[in-house]
């Protein structure tokens, strides 16, 4: 049973281009959130996808998008990169809970990208 | 808001004993679920444990196990016997159906021999 994967694994930036980082995941999994991680922090929730839509979003600017696509693998987007978004990016999915409650909702990451700006 | 608060930096165990890793939690909701994540070197976010808000029953996962008290919104991790493998960041979770997972800042383990 295939894990969450993230690709590429390591990238190298410079300050004003655009990046776009890939996950697919957990078999099963039908929704899709992303992380930014900064050294010696908690990753920071940034979107979460499900049905090909963005049904959550943290405090991150518009440079950040995203995407979905039919069979649940997700794109993270950061255009205009600056320093500051120097951070491992970590992808979890889940499958979303049915019946009555929040459901355990368990997200299962991925080994994540290490994105550097410089 | 909802927050997540781990008070320890940086804690340190000798391999076989116990240790207890700190966390507490700020919210106004009564349905939520509570977890444990381990990130080791590796940068693999691994889930340790989760604890069901609604369950007054703590959580046990072999060497793991968790003392949820609601009224005081604390949620800590103990870890018996003690092994060279458990040394990682671990990280305090909230989570729920209003929230995506809410991180604490971590707590640096590292296991002596």
């Amino acid at each position: 049973d295939a894990g969450v994967t993230q690709s590429p694994t390591h990238l190298i930036k410079t300050r004003g281009q655009q990046v776009t980082l890939r996950c697919s995941p957990k078999s099963g999994h039908d929704t899709v959130s992303w992380y930014q991680q900064a050294l010696g922090q908690g990753p920071q929730f940034i979107f979460q996808y499900y049905e090909e839509e963005e049904r959550q979003r943290g405090n991150f600017p518009d440079r950040f998008s995203g995407h979905q696509f039919p069979n649940y693998s997700s794109e993270l987007n950061v255009n205009a990169l600056l320093l500051g978004d120097s951070a491992l990016y970590l992808c979890a999915s889940n499958r979303r809970g049915t019946g009555v409650g929040i459901g355990p909702y368990e997200q299962y990451f991925g080994p994540g990208t290490r994105l550097t700006v410089t | 808001a909802q927050t997540v608060t781990q008070s320890q930096p940086e804690m340190s165990v000798q391999e076989a004993e116990t240790v207890t890793l700190s966390c507490t939690y700020d919210t106004s909701e009564s349905d939520y679920y509570l977890f444990w994540y381990k990130q080791p070197p590796s940068r693999q976010m691994i889930l340790v444990i989760r604890q069901e808000a609604y369950k007054q029953q703590n959580a046990t996962e072999n060497r793991f196990s968790v003392n949820f008290q609601k009224a005081a919104k604390s949620f800590s991790l103990k870890i018996s016997d003690s092994q060279l493998g458990d040394a990682a960041m671990y990280f305090c979770a909230y989570r729920s159906a209003r929230t995506a997972l809410i991180f604490g800042k971590g707590t640096t383990l590292s296991v002596s021999s």
